[in-house]
């Protein structure tokens, strides 16, 4: 299987900053990832696909770059309603998985 | 508006099992890929598997396989996961995704999740 990891696990921020988070593959996917974000209690929210793709609606300080084994997330300017649980997942090849999470904290 | 509506909270005593609904609405449900994913207490999550409902394909993870059933109704829209012989370790939030339309793998709209307890 492909692992999936993600860092940092926690990473405390202020509204305003500039947020990377990391996601590496354990062996290259391509560009066969996407970015979920989850609240509390919540479903989780498509933010992007194949590796930098936005989702319609996703605001644009959301972006997303990488391929083969190193990806990232980037929130250009953190807003109050982005302080959730980011996960990375693959779909190269079965089984799909996600990363182990980032949760962004408010500093 | 589309929606995925998932059925009720259950809980089971290990060795049983668990079937799950997923309502789907707003949409056309045979032309997107159905995917069911968990989450169990405070952990990430774990993607178990998919069903293109117009072919009644599915793909499950190797460590589901022979134990989770995906099926569905397509004149009700509405997709089913199985679980048999449950452990403690089963349980978690399922989630039901669609998948989007030529991206199935991207999962755009999801339900709001079925806790299921496994609990002697």
């Amino acid at each position: 299987d492909i692992q999936m990891t993600q860092s940092p696990s926690t990473l405390s921020a202020s509204v305003g900053d500039r947020v990377t988070i990391t996601c590496r593959a354990s062996q290259s996917i391509s560009s066969w990832l996407a970015w979920y974000q989850q609240k509390p209690g919540k479903a989780p929210k498509l933010l992007i696909y194949k590796a930098s793709t936005l989702e319609g609606g996703v605001p644009p300080r959301f972006s997303g770059s990488g391929s083969g084994t190193e990806f990232t997330l980037t929130i250009s300017s953190l807003q109050p309603d982005d302080f959730a649980t980011y996960y990375c997942h693959h779909y190269d090849t079965y089984p799909w998985t996600f990363g182990q999470g980032t949760k962004v904290e408010i500093k | 508006q589309v929606q995925l509506v998932q059925s009720g909270a259950e809980v089971k005593k290990p060795g049983a099992s668990v079937k799950v609904s997923c309502k789907a609405s707003g949409y056309i449900f045979s032309d997107y890929y159905l995917h069911w994913v968990r989450q169990a207490p405070g952990q990430g999550l774990e993607w178990m598997g998919w069903i293109n409902p117009k072919s009644f394909g599915t793909i499950s993870a190797m460590k589901f396989q022979g134990r989770v059933t995906m099926t569905r109704d397509t004149s009700i829209g509405t997709a089913y996961m199985e679980v048999n012989s449950l452990t403690s370790d089963d349980t978690a939030v399922y989630y039901c995704a669609r998948g989007k339309k030529d991206y199935y793998y991207a999962m755009d709209v999801w339900g709001q999740g079925t806790t299921v307890t496994v609990s002697s």
